[in-house]
């Protein structure tokens, strides 16, 4: 199966600055998405990350708050904007590989604090 | 939109069976995943169903019901290593939406 790199793996950052997040797939991949996860909740889907074009955001996501470039099919970065403390959370891409026997692949995740 | 019910915490002994089940109501159904993520881990990719049906997979199974939107992870042989959440995740038109995941506790 694809396997993902993400970076970094963690951080802490002050209010109302800026985070970009990296992913790098080990293979060419037809769909990447970002997911975040808060403390005791579940993967909350925040985008589809699309190659060449605008990322696709599920509602109450915006892309001034969480813009979004796919430069080709195996990148992906996720900027988290004028953070506060309401971000800290869990960030995870994951790319679409051969459904049927690997799933959706994630990468190991960047827990992010802001303080 | 999509709306997803699972147990919210289950515990059993290790050698035991335990039957997850999940209930799902999503627009366009393309197969239903069970993820497990372990505490600070990333979740991993444990099946899938897209027939209805029971896909086994050494200790794990998984079967999926769409025309009552059900699916349940069996899990045999219980571990300790098995403590972890499982997560039920349909796939809508294109994208996964997990629900909010059982957590179980595996004791000796």
């Amino acid at each position: 199966s694809a396997v993902i790199s993400q970076k970094p793996s963690r951080d802490i950052c002050q209010r109302g600055t800026s985070l970009t997040i990296q992913c790098q797939v080990d293979s060419q991949v037809t769909m990447m998405f970002w997911y975040r996860q808060q403390p005791g909740q579940s993967l909350t889907l925040i985008a589809t990350a699309n190659q060449g074009s605008e990322a696709t955001y599920e509602s109450g996501f915006v892309i001034d708050k969480f813009p979004i470039s796919r430069p080709n099919l195996t990148f992906s970065t996720l900027t988290v904007s004028n953070m506060s403390p309401e971000d800290s959370s869990i960030y995870l891409c994951s790319a679409h590989d051969r459904v049927e026997d690997y799933g959706y692949t994630f990468g190991s995740g960047t827990r992010l604090t802001v303080v | 939109g999509q709306n997803i019910d699972q147990p919210t915490e289950m515990t059993a002994t290790e050698g035991a069976i335990v039957q997850i089940n999940c209930t799902y109501q999503t627009s366009g159904f393309n197969g239903l995943f069970w993820y497990q993520q372990h505490a600070g881990e990333a979740p991993t990719f444990l099946s899938y169903n897209v027939l209805d049906g029971l896909e086994e997979k050494g200790r794990f199974s998984s079967f999926l019901s769409r025309s009552k939107g059900y699916s349940y992870l069996l899990l045999k042989e219980l571990q300790m290593k098995d403590s972890a959440s499982y997560l039920c995740a349909p796939i809508g038109y294109s994208t996964l939406t997990f629900g909010k995941g059982t957590m179980l506790l595996v004791s000796p």
